[in-house]
């Protein structure tokens, strides 16, 4: 069984870097089927896609393109956990962000399958 | 991006009765391989999303068969035949053909 276990401040500064992780259980982050995802939601904006990490002979990363520039999402393949950074945040950027595996199974196209636990970031001062 | 347009964003819902949700995509999502990949998610409050129904009218393991999508091409509907008090929480429409995936804004049900 997959689980993810989320862990990070629940408050940033603004201007400030928000810092997330995501802890894997039970598959690899080096997985060659997996990808390793960061979804937000707020009551403005619903579910957000933020961007994934994931592996096939080498690494890649895809981000939106409403936080590109301001994000990273990175592995750490020796604690099977992966990161969340996004930086000069706003109070625009208050959200529970949640840590997901994405995957594309032929019989059943695309799906996020396991989600951690979401975690409420507040901007504020 | 494809962008997914749900309504209602609310919906009171009497216990036993039906209950329908409509989602509409900016762009076809029949895929280049025949298939139509769209998803709908169910969000019970305090918990995390999980998938109901993929590519239209599938529904995943464990769902009641209550639960029911139709639709093709830009327009899709998820149906609840009589709801229950534990159907009550917030329904997305997903489309997995175009990257980037994108979700719709939500659809919040409730009991009247």
């Amino acid at each position: 069984q997959v689980q993810l276990q989320q862990s990070g401040p629940g408050l940033v500064k603004p201007s400030q870097t928000l810092s997330l992780t995501c802890a894997i259980s039970g598959d690899s982050v080096s997985s060659n089927s997996a990808a390793w995802t960061w979804i937000r939601q707020s009551p403005s904006r619903g579910l957000e896609w933020l961007g994934r990490t994931y592996y096939r002979s080498k690494w890649y990363n895809d981000y939106a393109v409403s936080v590109k520039g301001r994000i990273a999402i990175n592995p750490d393949t020796s604690k099977n956990q992966f990161s969340l950074q996004l930086n000069s945040v706003t109070p625009e950027d208050t959200a529970v962000y949640y840590c997901a595996r994405g995957s594309f199974p032929a019989a059943t196209g695309p799906n996020f399958d396991y989600w951690g636990q979401g975690t409420l970031v507040t901007v504020s001062s | 991006d494809v962008v997914m347009t749900q309504s209602p964003l609310s919906l009171p819902v009497t216990l036993g009765q039906p209950a329908s949700i409509s989602c509409r995509s900016s762009q076809s999502l029949v895929s280049s391989d025949g298939n139509t990949y769209l998803n709908w998610f169910q969000q019970r409050p305090g918990q995390s999303p999980r998938r109901l129904i993929y590519k239209v009218f599938n529904r995943d393991s464990g769902v009641p068969d209550r639960f029911s999508g139709s639709g093709s091409g830009t327009d899709f509907t998820l149906k609840i035949s009589r709801v229950e008090a534990e159907d009550v929480g917030v329904y997305y429409c997903m489309q997995g053909t175009h990257w980037p995936w994108t979700f719709g804004h939500g659809t919040k049900v409730e009991i009247k």
